[in-house]
């Protein structure tokens, strides 16, 4: 089973619109990472969470882990085309091994002109 | 600012044979990871060097060794290669304890 869960697997909008996508696990996170990705590109490093309830922004994008640090959403507020993209979150589930992450699934997004 | 720059960013090669991949780390970096992407997969998690030692090894091959010179540089080298190894190999790199692992842009694997 995955030990990393991301939803949705894909997503349209329409440019302009709001987007949350959300991963989570069973395990707790000890370190959480969002990338970007195209499609068979290398992963563009977005943020990194490690505090419960803590939240970064980047621009448009913003990331938060939950308290329980269990479960993080990535939120983009106006969409562009730029956006579009594959986004893929990765974990530290041990804890005593940093930089030996998990992934998702990824969470395809595109966004309509 | 510099990136993580791996080389060559593509290779084809055959069954049974054996490929090197290359990868220089962010200056000032001085921990490596080694990730494989199979197609339409997730990475996943090879071997990471800090200082020039082993620090974690994942599902790496027997097949597989790497190694992390003086220089932070470091190089994977698969040996009789399987047509499953064709993947996108991706070599990420930080500064121990910041957490941040930024990645290279991959090295295309095609075994034919």
């Amino acid at each position: 089973s995955q030990e990393l869960e991301q939803s949705p697997q894909s997503l349209i909008v329409q440019e302009g619109k709001n987007l949350t996508i959300n991963c989570t696990s069973s395990k707790t996170l000890y370190g959480l990472y969002w990338y970007k990705q195209k499609y068979g590109e290398g992963l563009i490093f977005l943020m990194m969470l490690q505090k419960g309830g803590e939240e970064k922004s980047h621009e448009k994008i913003t990331a938060k882990l939950d308290e329980k640090k269990q479960q993080s959403s990535l939120h983009i507020t106006a969409s562009q085309p730029s956006h579009a993209g594959i986004y893929l979150c990765g974990a530290d589930i041990d804890g005593g091994s940093q930089g030996n992450l998990i992934f998702g699934k990824g969470t395809k997004l595109s966004v309509k002109p | 600012a510099a990136g993580v720059i791996q080389s060559p960013r593509h290779l084809i090669k055959e069954k049974r044979e054996t490929a090197t991949l290359k990868c220089y780390p962010i200056p000032r970096h001085d921990t490596v990871y080694w990730y494989q992407q199979g197609p339409g997969q997730d990475p996943q998690f090879l071997i990471s060097f800090y200082e020039k030692m082993q620090s974690d090894k994942g599902s790496i091959p027997d097949r597989f060794s790497a190694q992390q010179f003086s220089d932070y540089h470091s190089e994977l080298n698969m040996s009789s290669l399987e047509l499953g190894d064709s993947a996108l190999y991706f070599c990420a790199s930080s500064r121990r304890n910041t957490g941040e692992l930024f990645f290279g842009e991959g090295s295309r694997l095609t075994v034919l």
